[in-house]
């Protein structure tokens, strides 16, 4: 089964930009998609098709994807943005099954 | 608006069977441009993918947790749901239920989620 990599901790100074990568194999074939999530509650999708935005989601937000890394890149770093980040793309063994990233904590400094 | 809300015991004894359950509302959960998945999260921990299943009624698995989970739909009801069975304490999580894009009509994403129902293993 594929495996996606994170870095464990990531910080970044108000208003800067930073950006959050995950490796993996299966990303040669699929997308990453990306979600936050802030304490005590659900995961919520901010990137889709390597550079697609859910509605609701500020433009600050943005993806990419090269090889077999993919990086959701946030430009203007704010406040709110502080919480765990997740990737998740399709396994290389099935296109219904699943992988996660182990999550990538955002410290906004 | 979709909405999706878990149901569960909250306490599970070792060995015994878990069953959670998530109820569709504000949309169709009958649609082939979907199917439904179940996510648990361990305390402290990142987001493990359990099993998903289509309206039609086929279904997928985690190879890790296979031998031990079944997951099943109700469409009348509109309900999805998993059993877990001889639980340890490696089962206690918080488990999230999401809608999952299946084709080109939908978001390649788990795009709608739960809140999360924590499940305790405890004698």
């Amino acid at each position: 089964s594929a495996e996606l990599t994170q870095d464990p901790a990531v910080s970044v100074a108000l208003g800067q930009t930073v950006s959050i990568t995950c490796q993996g194999q299966t990303l040669r074939r699929h997308y990453a998609t990306w979600y936050q999530q802030r304490p005590g509650q659900a995961p919520v999708l901010v990137m889709y098709d390597k550079n697609s935005r859910p509605s609701g989601i500020p433009d600050r937000f943005s993806g990419s994807n090269s090889g077999n890394t993919a990086s959701l890149t946030i430009t203007g770093a704010q406040a709110e943005d502080e919480a765990d980040y997740y990737c998740h793309s399709r396994d290389t063994s099935g296109i219904h099954r699943e992988v996660f990233g182990g999550g990538t904590k955002l410290t906004v400094l | 608006q979709m909405h999706l809300q878990e149901s569960g015991p909250g306490l599970v004894k070792p060995s015994e069977t878990l069953s959670l359950t998530c109820s569709v509302s504000g949309g169709s959960i009958s649609s082939s441009s979907y199917y439904w998945g179940w996510i648990r999260q361990s305390p402290g921990k990142g987001l493990e993918w359990i099993a998903s299943i289509y309206f039609s009624g086929s279904k997928f698995y985690n190879p890790s947790l296979k031998s031990r989970v079944t997951i099943s739909i109700d469409t009348s009801k509109k309900q999805f749901s998993l059993k877990v069975n001889s639980v340890t304490a490696a089962d206690a999580a918080v488990y999230y239920c999401a809608r999952r894009g299946g084709d080109y009509q939908a978001l390649d994403a788990f795009d709608v989620w739960g809140q999360g129902t924590m499940v305790k293993v405890s004698s």
